[in-house]
Parts: structure tokens; sequence; C-alpha cells
């Protein structure tokens, strides 16, 4: 059991490149969600989605596109990556009926 | 809306010493969870006890307690008997129970175990 996978596990951009972060759980989990976190800051939520099919804005979703197209993986775009995009990011999903996240085990992006 | 305020950005205790790391949170809504996730260096976010707002009784989870103030909107954590492995951040969480299941977390405090 995978549980939830990230893909990669680093990264460095440079300023302007694009890419496409994939969250695949394997658990048939509901919800989904992207978290970004810096130092100080703790976890911030850039976007989620409660079903296959939808998605929506959290707290800090500009420079960001999401996708959900299957129910078990959830995509986290950078159309034009700058340096402040410089962040570890985390996917977590919870399944329905329940209030516990599970957590990938992130994504170090460095931007240059 | 809602915010999770940690405000020991840092914490040191001595082996198998007792130790409380401190929560608080602002809300308008009566029904929620509270959380406390552990983050050791590996970087994995590991669930370490969960509370039900509309549950009365703090919940427990082997070495590691909460002390939950709805009134006061304080959520504590305490862990005894600490041990070297319990050196992590340490990030108290509130989810909301409105549909989106949606985490805010606190900044988080960096707990150092001393031996």
């Amino acid at each position: 059991n995978a549980g939830v996978t990230q893909t990669p596990k680093f990264r460095v951009l440079k300023t302007g490149q694009s890419m496409t972060l994939l969250c695949a759980q394997d658990m048939n989990h509901e919800y989904m969600y992207w978290y970004r976190q810096d130092p100080g800051m703790g976890l911030r939520l850039i976007h989620y989605s409660v079903g296959e099919g939808t998605t929506a804005k959290g707290e800090v979703p500009d420079g960001y596109n999401v996708s959900r197209l299957k129910k078990q993986n959830f995509l986290l775009g950078l159309e034009s990556a700058a340096p402040s995009q410089t962040s570890v990011y985390f996917c977590a999903s919870i399944p329905r009926g329940n209030t516990e996240a599970f957590f990938g085990q992130g994504t170090r992006l460095t931007v240059v | 809306a809602q915010t999770v305020t940690q405000s020991q950005p840092e914490m040191s205790v001595q082996e198998a010493e007792t130790v409380t790391l401190s929560c608080t949170y602002d809300t308008s809504e009566s029904d929620y969870y509270l959380f406390w996730y552990k983050q050791p260096p590996s970087r994995q976010m590991i669930l370490v006890i969960r509370q039900e707002a509309y549950k009365q009784q703090n919940a427990t989870e082997n070495r590691f307690s909460v002390n939950f103030q709805k009134a006061a909107k304080s959520f504590s954590l305490k862990i005894s008997d600490s041990q070297l492995g319990d050196a992590a951040m340490y990030f108290c969480a509130y989810g909301d129970q409105l549909g989106t299941y949606k985490y805010i977390f606190g900044t988080g405090t960096r707990l150092k175990v001393l031996a």
C-alpha cells in the first residue's frame, strides 16, 4: 500500500520555466490538497479538491494551477516559476467520512 | 477566517522529562477538529493526536496527551517521558467540518530533546 506518493521529490527550476508536480493516492480518498511549507510559516493551502473533476483555491493560489481529472491524481502546475515559489510542497488526501489527512513525503522545489 | 497560533518557535526538554507545547486558535464554528502533527528531519508529516471539538474528554495516545480548553480556544500538547526520537517540528492544525476538511496550520514549534 503506497499511500500518497509525490513525484518528483526534488527539483531545481530556472525562473520562467514550467513544471507539474504529481500527487497520486491509492486509498480511494475523496479529498485532496496541495500545501506549501516555508520556514517560519507552517503549511499553507494552495489549492484543494473535494472530488474528481472539482478544484478550488486555497489561501495562496496565485501562480499555481491544479487539475483532478482522475480521482487518484491531483496535479499542481507552475506555468512560469518564480524564486518566491521556492518551497517544500506537500500533497495530502482525506477519505470521505474521516478527518485525518494522509501526507505525501514532500517535494523540495528550488527556483533559481 | 480561522487562525492557529503557536507562540513557541523552539522548546527544549531533558530526556525522560515532560514538556508542553502551546497552541491557540480562533474560529466562530462550534464543530471542528484539532490535530498535532510531528515532522521529523525526514520531512514526513505524522499524526500524533486528534481531538474532536464536541468531545470534552482530552485525547490521549500513549505518552502524548492534550489539554483542550474549548472556551479559551486552547489546545496544548503534553509529551511525557520525552525520548530522543521525539525531537522534531510539531505543528498544531485546525480542521474544518464545513465539507472541505481544509486544515489551517500553526507556524510550528521545534522540539529539542537533550540527552
